[in-house]
C-alpha cells in the first residue's frame, strides 16, 4: 500500500458527460502528479500541483481539469467526455517535486 | 530533445534465468533517475532511485546501476511473480519533470 487513496475504483459513463476523480496524498506530502494510461500505452503527465498551486502542465487536453485544495487532496475533473478517453487515470504524490512519487492504485474510467 | 529509451519491449525468460533490462535516456541536465514495477490494471510501484553515474542500488533479486548515459536493472535468478512491466523515468534538473519510458514487459516463465 503506497499511502495514496484514489476514488473510485472503477467509474462508467456515457460520452458528454462529466466525472470528477479524487486523490488523497500520502501524509505529508505537498506535490500531487496526475496520470493518463490508455490500453497497453505508456504513462502520460497530465498535471502537478504543489501545495495548492499548479507547478507544471504535460498533455492535458482542455476539457481537463485540475485543483488541490488547502487539505492537500486533489481532484481531476474530466468533462464532456469521448471514448477516447478511456483509461486508466493515476495520481501520485511526493514530499516535494524533487523526490520520487508514489502512486495511487488508479481510477479505470470507461466511456461508453 | 529530452528522451528515454527502454529495450527490450518484452523480454520472456525461465524461471532463475539472470538478464538485464535497459534505459537509455538523453536530457539535458539529470537530477535522477527512477525505476518503478507495474502489475497489469495496478499504480506503478517505486523500486530504486539513482542520482550519479557509478551508483548502484540492490533490492532482493533486483540491482540497478546507472552510468552517463544508460541505466540498467539486472535481474538475478528471477521468479515467475517478477513478471510485471517495468519502467524507467529520469527527472530533470530544472523544473524537476518527469519524463518516462514506455517500459519493458517482463515474463518470467515457471
Amino acid at each position: 500500500d503506497s499511502g495514496v487513496t484514489q476514488t473510485p475504483k472503477h467509474l462508467i459513463t456515457a460520452t458528454g458527460q462529466r466525472v470528477t476523480l479524487r486523490c488523497s496524498p500520502r501524509s505529508g506530502d505537498l506535490s500531487v502528479y496526475w496520470y493518463q494510461q490508455s490500453l497497453d500505452q505508456g504513462l502520460q503527465f497530465l498535471i502537478q500541483y504543489y501545495n495548492g498551486e499548479e507547478r507544471a502542465k504535460g498533455n492535458i487536453l482542455e476539457r481537463f481539469s485540475a485543483q488541490q485544495f488547502p487539505d492537500l487532496h486533489s481532484e481531476l475533473n474530466l468533462s464532456s467526455l469521448e471514448l477516447g478517453d478511456s483509461a486508466l487515470y493515476f495520481c501520485a504524490s511526493s514530499p516535494g517535486g524533487r523526490a520520487e512519487a508514489f502512486f495511487g492504485q488508479g481510477t479505470r474510467l470507461t466511456v461508453v | 530533445e529530452d528522451q528515454v529509451t527502454q529495450s527490450p519491449e518484452a523480454l520472456r525468460l525461465q524461471e532463475g534465468e539472470s538478464s538485464s533490462l535497459n534505459c537509455s535516456y538523453t536530457v539535458s541536465g539529470l537530477r535522477g533517475l527512477f525505476w518503478y514495477r507495474q502489475d497489469p490494471g495496478k499504480g506503478p510501484e517505486f523500486l530504486f532511485t539513482l542520482y550519479s553515474a557509478g551508483e548502484e542500488k540492490e533490492k532482493e533479486r533486483l540491482k540497478a546501476t546507472l552510468t552517463k548515459k544508460e541505466s540498467f536493472l539486472h535481474i538475478t535468478a528471477p521468479k515467475p511473480e517478477d513478471s510485471a512491466t517495468y519502467l524507467c523515468a529520469v527527472q530533470r534538473d530544472s523544473n524537476y519533470q518527469l519524463i518516462w519510458g514506455a517500459g519493458t514487459k517482463l515474463i518470467i516463465k515457471p
